[in-house]
């Protein structure tokens, strides 16, 4: 069963902590993606990857850290260098010429 | 710099009812325009992708539309249902790998 699996759904750190989310894909693609969805927002890109071992920032990249160190796997590092980092994020993949991107179920992540 | 906007934000409608959707855009030099799907606490589920080229793509009780050069599109939907309840947002992919995703608009269909 392919697709896009995001751990865990819901997480919750104090302030100050770093905390890493968990993006994983069985779908074979090449390139994917890190967005932040705050309420009455559209999604802002946080980072992408296009291929194993590179990475670019994206719009918001401030705070937040990435590796691709395997083709399936993408984490999202959020440090305490974030300001604002209670958000909903979601990840993101596509093929390298595709257009369509597929979306995991997303994280919520609360800092208090 | 892309910026897009839905309007309305939100809307609320009988059962049955046949809506429209709106998405504008201001850069037309686009590659594509995607509608998704968002329920709530949940990730985007694609409905239509519209490529550059194309007016309108259809699926189902969907249909979207896209008019480049006033940087618009539309999203129908025919005989609306409760289970068409969720938040319906546009995005436009442009140059290099970024897609610009408008708010979304909510959208409530009462039975």
């Amino acid at each position: 069963d392919g697709g896009i699996t995001q751990s865990p759904k819901y997480l919750f750190r104090k302030e100050g902590q770093n905390v890493t989310l968990s993006c994983e894909q069985n779908l074979n693609h090449d390139a994917m993606y890190w967005y932040r969805q705050d309420p009455g927002q559209g999604l802002r890109l946080i980072y992408y990857s296009q291929i194993v071992n590179d990475f670019q920032k994206g719009d918001i990249a401030e705070g937040y850290s990435v590796s691709r160190e395997k083709k399936e796997s993408f984490p999202l590092t959020v440090t305490s260098a974030q300001k604002n980092p209670t958000a909903f994020y979601l990840c993101a993949s596509k093929e390298a010429l595709a257009n369509e991107q597929y979306f995991g179920p997303g994280t919520r992540l609360t800092v208090t | 710099k892309q910026e897009v906007t839905q309007i309305p934000a939100a809307l609320s409608v009988p059962e049955g009812e046949n809506l429209v959707l709106n998405c504008s855009f201001t850069d037309s030099a686009i590659y594509n325009l995607q509608w998704f799907r968002q329920d709530p606490g949940k990730g985007l589920t694609s409905l239509l992708l519209i490529q550059s080229s194309q007016r309108e793509q259809t699926s189902g009780r969907l249909n979207a539309s896209l008019d480049k050069s006033s940087g618009r599109s539309t999203l129908y939907i025919a005989a609306s249902q409760p289970g068409d309840s969720a938040t319906y947002l546009c995005a436009v992919q442009g140059g290099g790998f970024k897609t610009i995703f408008g708010a979304g608009t909510r959208l409530f269909v009462k039975a």
